[in-house]
């Protein structure tokens, strides 16, 4: 049983450019969650989604950053016209039922964003 | 807004000792906390969940403890071996009306051979 797959692990776009980042969760899961881990800080929430259905986005910058996680196919992290301030890894993870309940996370290995 | 707050940034201890690492929280009265593995260049890994009306729970070497007055959690980890060395985190469930899971900033522990 496969894990979370996230891809690219690694990612360097210019400045203005757009970085798409994919997840694909855990077999059986329907529940996907995007966290942003900056160096020397913790892991922030940014979206949780099921499927075709933003739940809480409250994590999100108001601007440049979208996220969807389509019937079929994996969850997307969009962001448009990349600063050097989104350097950061992004990672997915994915869990059968909400956080209301045990709420265990399964975490992707990461997709790492350079900026130059 | 709950807070959390893991108190060492940094952990150094030598092997065979027993290795501490606090989680407080504030503003907040979890149903359960749960602790997270983190190596460098990876995603985090689930270890253990712990539930209020649950003082202590174990698994192999680990020992986690959960006081709800004092609002803090331990987590031991006996026998420590340098493949310990990692960062670990702890979490906070959704509070009302919320989904995500609040993440302390995490202890780097190293654990020297």
């Amino acid at each position: 049983n496969a894990g979370v797959m996230q891809n690219p692990r690694h990612l360097v776009r210019r400045r203005g450019q757009e970085a798409r980042l994919r997840c694909s969760p855990m077999k059986g899961h329907s529940h996907v969650y995007w966290y942003r881990q900056l160096p020397e800080e913790g892991l922030k929430f940014m979206v949780y989604l099921q499927k075709e259905n933003i739940i809480d986005e409250s994590g999100m910058p108001k601007e440049r950053f979208s996220a969807e996680f389509p019937k079929e196919g994996p969850s997307i992290l969009r962001i448009q016209q990349v600063v050097r301030g989104d350097s950061a890894a992004y990672f997915c993870a994915s869990s059968p039922t909400g956080t209301a309940n045990t709420g265990e996370l399964f975490f992707g290995e990461g997709s790492r964003l350079t900026v130059l | 807004s709950q807070k959390i707050e893991q108190n060492s940034e940094a952990l150094n201890i030598q092997e065979g000792k027993t290795a501490t690492l606090t989680c407080n929280y504030t503003n907040y009265s979890p149903a359960y906390l749960q602790w997270y593995r983190q190596d460098p260049g990876r995603g985090p890994v689930f270890l253990l969940l712990i539930r209020e009306n649950e003082k202590e729970k174990r698994k192999e070497r680990l020992k986690v403890t959960f006081d709800t007055t004092l609002k803090q959690s331990l987590f031991h980890i006996t026998a420590s071996q340098p493949a310990d060395s990692a960062t670990y985190l702890c979490a906070l469930p959704p509070g009302a009306g919320s989904y995500q899971l609040t993440f302390g900033k995490g202890t780097k522990l190293s654990v020297i051979p």
